[in-house]
């Protein structure tokens, strides 16, 4: 089955520490995506990638970084700078950038204390 | 900026109603817009994405609409289940830009047996 995964389910983290959110796809899409989701909120958008070796700063990367050596992979680390890690952390992907649909995996729940 | 509105924020409703679910954008000058569903704890689940172009999409008992002079798009869910109690979002993209595309803070809808 093509999709997309995203491990683990549940991270927990003491404040001050680096941790790196897994994102993996088998849809074979070029563009992959970051969005952090808060309680009543909407999405936002942490990174996006549209080919492998290139990513660009969402609306709130601060705090955040991430890679993409592999078309299939764009893992997110959440450092110690971001200020309010805790949140639901959703990878996305397309077949293109937002003209084609977005395929979601089922998401991260990070609690940092 | 664009701005997008899903109102009301929950509603219930019992089994076999028709519905319509409300999203508003700000910025007519849209690309696209995107219907997801999401269910507790889980990513979320493209329904239906209408071009600038189209006026509506259908897909089994959901049809989604568009009309930009008035800055709304409509989800009608036929018959209503249980099965369809899920939070309904929807993303309005001004370009094909990833940069561009705002995401709003859902509809939690409960189908009550």
């Amino acid at each position: 089955d093509g999709g997309i995964t995203q491990s683990p389910k549940y991270l927990f983290r003491k404040e001050g520490q680096n941790v790196t959110l897994s994102c993996e796809q088998n849809l074979n899409h070029d563009a992959m995506y970051w969005y952090r989701q808060d309680p009543g909120q909407g999405l936002r958008l942490i990174y996006y990638s549209q080919i492998v070796n290139d990513f660009q700063k969402g609306d709130i990367a601060e705090g955040y970084s991430v890679s993409r050596e592999k078309k299939e992979s764009f893992p997110l680390t959440v450092t110690s700078a971001q200020k309010n890690p805790t949140a639901f952390y959703l990878c996305a992907s397309s077949l293109r950038q937002v003209g084609s649909p977005l395929h979601f995996g089922n998401g991260t729940r990070l609690t940092v204390t | 900026k664009q701005e997008v509105t899903q109102i009301p924020a929950a509603l219930s409703v019992p089994e076999g109603e028709n519905l319509v679910l409300n999203c508003s954008f700000t910025d007519s000058a849209i690309y696209n817009l995107q219907w997801f569903r999401q269910d507790p704890g889980k990513g979320l689940t493209s329904l239906l994405l209408i071009q600038s172009s189209q006026r509506e999409q259908t897909s089994g008992r959901l049809n989604a609409s568009l009309d930009k002079s008035s800055g709304r798009s409509t989800l009608y869910i036929a018959a209503s289940q249980p099965g369809d109690s899920a939070t309904y979002l929807c993303a309005a993209a001004l370009s094909g830009s990833a940069r561009q595309l705002t995401f709003g803070s859902g509809t939690q809808l409960t189908v009550l047996p």
